[in-house]
Formats: C-alpha cells, sequence, structure tokens
C-alpha cells in the first residue's frame, strides 16, 4: 500500500509569509507526527495527532499549528515566517497513538527554505 | 527536559567489522527507546525500539540495541556489517506512560567500506 506522502516536496518562502505543509498518511492509519530537521538542531518533534486532536506537542512556538481532518489527513502551518524556519519537515503515520508503542513511518518530508 | 547524547558523529567501518553505536540519555523516569536509521536517499525507518520486557531487542537486518538502565544507555549493535548499512542513524527516547514526545539524538553516520 501506498506509503506516507507529503507535498509540496519542494517550497520557497519569504520571511513574514505563512506556509502550509500537506500530509498524507498511510491508509487505515490515525495517528500524524509532525518533526522538523535542521543541520543546527537535528530532528524535533513538533505534534502528534489523533482521531483529529493533537495529543502531544514539542517546544515550538505558536506560529507552528496543525489539525488533522476526518480522513486522518493533516496540515501543518507555520506562520510569519523567519530564516530559521527553513528546514525539512517530516511526517509520520502510525496505526495507533505513537505512546502505545504502534512504529511508525515516515515520509519523505517537505523541503522549506525561507529567503 | 530529556536529553539525547549521541558520541559516534562519524563512524568508519569495513565490512565484517562489528558495530556498536552509543546511545545514552538523560531522563529520570520511565523511557521507551528507539533506534532509526535513513539509508541514502531514503526515508527515516524504524530499527528497533524498547518499551519493556527483555531489554535485549532485535530489530530488522540483523542489527540489537540494549537497554541498560543503571546507565541511561540504549546502544546499537551489529555483528558485522554490510555495505548496505552505510547511513544515518538516530536514537530517540521518549517518555513512558501517557505522552509520546520524542528526543532525538544528532544521529551518527555510517559509513562502510566494502
Amino acid at each position: 500500500k501506498a506509503g506516507v506522502t507529503q507535498t509540496p516536496r519542494y517550497l520557497i518562502k519569504t520571511r513574514g509569509q505563512q506556509v502550509t505543509l500537506s500530509c498524507s498518511p498511510i491508509s487505515g492509519h490515525r495517528s500524524v507526527s509532525w518533526y522538523q530537521q535542521t543541520p543546527g538542531q537535528g530532528l524535533q518533534f513538533l505534534f502528534e495527532y489523533f482521531s483529529e486532536t493533537q495529543r502531544n506537542k514539542g517546544n515550538f512556538p505558536g506560529r507552528f499549528s496543525g489539525r488533522q481532518f476526518s480522513n486522518s489527513r493533516s496540515e501543518m502551518n507555520v506562520s510569519t515566517l523567519e530564516l530559521g524556519d527553513s528546514a525539512l519537515y517530516l511526517c509520520a503515520s502510525s496505526s495507533g497513538q505513537a505512546l502505545s508503542g504502534n512504529t511508525i513511518y515516515f515520509g519523505e518530508g517537505s523541503w522549506l527554505t525561507v529567503v | 527536559a530529556q536529553s539525547v547524547s549521541q558520541h559516534n558523529h562519524h563512524v568508519i567501518l569495513s565490512e565484517a567489522a562489528s558495530l556498536e553505536l552509543g546511545c545514552n540519555y538523560s531522563y529520570g523516569g520511565t523511557v521507551n527507546l528507539f533506534w532509526y536509521v535513513q539509508y541514502p536517499g531514503q526515508h527515516l525507518q524504524l530499527l528497533l525500539k524498547y518499551f519493556s520486557g527483555d531489554p535485549l531487542v532485535k530489530g530488522i537486518k540483523g542489527f540489537e540495541a540494549e537497554f541498560i538502565k543503571s546507565k541511561f544507555s540504549f546502544n546499537l549493535r551489529k555483528p558485522s556489517v554490510q555495505w548496505s548499512d552505510t547511513a544515518e542513524y538516530f536514537c530517540a527516547v521518549t517518555p513512558g506512560g501517557g505522552s509520546y514526545i520524542p528526543t532525538f539524538g544528532r544521529g551518527t553516520s555510517l559509513i562502510v567500506h566494502p
């Protein structure tokens, strides 16, 4: 079956703009989690959604937000972009909540460059 | 706050050599532990995980890791590496119990020469 699909794969935005990234989980998966990967900070957890509710949140400012739809697809939004938001944004899905030990499957990521 | 330390940033081995990648974490409570791998051009995938039970965990592709609670460590091992094991390896920890807020190590780049 199809894996985790993230769109767009690459995008360039200007400081101050906002961006929305999309994630389609593996069919049947109800949990979606988001991560930011940068050379400076490494891989960091953003948040997890399960059944349309945010279940866990990492240590990121309120400019980073997300949501999950009834079909489990998820979007994350970053407002008022800063240069430091340039990163690879990874989405992962699992059948159940990640805290329950369900294996998570990552997508290929969305590369965001802020200029 | 929890933290994860991977001591080896770059490791270079020849095929058939044994591998051990270190991972130490700082967190006082119950933890769940993971090793992820990212092969060149591929996405991140789970190698193995520890939630409870036997502290020696076996994962895919012949990898194993041992949770030593007293040392706050979860080292990854493989007795004989192959060229195809060339990849970036990430250790991660999340508090046990009712939350999933993983903290990742900075990663170890492994290059295996044929």
